[in-house]
């Protein structure tokens, strides 16, 4: 059963518009979420944490249980957020789900 | 501090053939993580290692992988014999303890061409 749903494979913005990348996850206990990153070339790496609910490099996430989605937003975005970005699922246990990744590109 | 290293970065081999890849987390990190990339999918959680015991392994196909980390440091992974859709990259991560399973710091990952 898919956990974790990221239904935009690509997602092209300008620089300095909205950005927001689609996560929706299937659990019927209680989620930990996270969103990974990947810049060009490096290894892939812990972006935030919905529990720690920090804004990390302008980016934010709030976990819905209603909706189960934790979409990733930041208002501007920036040339140096072009990426590939996991959304990742701890499913109590020892169970980790990543979804099938967003490529951003920002547009100059 | 080091990063998580793992060795071979690239390895070609024929359907049929045997591979094994290794990793080394980082230093004082119990907690060791294999995973499977396939090709514009997300990565799968093959197996998990607490020190040198295993926690959890439902999702290592156990009739042609195998792993282990029979100190408690570096861990190999093996495929034998390998099939065509074994292609993939294959991620180590390592994090302090199971419970911070959420900060793992993933190594560069060996690309693996099954032919």
């Amino acid at each position: 059963a898919q956990r974790v749903t990221q239904p935009e494979k690509l997602l092209s913005v300008f620089k300095g518009a909205p950005v927001e990348l689609k996560c929706n996850y299937s659990y019927s206990g209680s989620p930990e979420l996270f969103w990974y990153v990947q810049y060009s070339r490096q290894r892939l790496q812990l972006l935030l944490r919905h529990i720690s609910r920090e804004s990390i490099k302008g980016f934010t996430a709030d976990l819905n249980k209603g909706e189960t989605s934790f979409h990733l937003k930041k208002p501007f975005a920036q040339e140096e957020d072009s990426a590939m970005y996991y959304c990742a699922l701890s499913a109590g246990g020892n169970q980790f789900y990543f979804g099938t990744g967003t490529s951003l590109t920002v547009i100059p | 501090e080091a990063g998580v290293a793992q060795s071979p970065r690239y390895k070609i081999i024929e359907k049929r053939q045997s591979v094994a890849f290794w990793c080394n987390p980082i230093s004082g990190h119990a907690t060791l993580y294999w995973y499977q990339q396939i090709l514009g999918q997300g990565p799968k959680l093959l197996i998990q290692f607490q020190n040198n015991g295993v926690v959890d392994d439902s999702q290592l196909p156990k009739d042609r992988f195998s792993a282990e980390r029979l100190k408690g440091v570096d861990s190999t992974l093996k495929i034998q014999p390998a099939k065509l859709e074994d292609s993939a990259v294959y991620l180590c991560a390592s994090s302090v303890t199971l419970m911070s399973s959420y900060e793992q710091y993933f190594g560069p990952g060996t690309r693996l061409t099954v032919t």
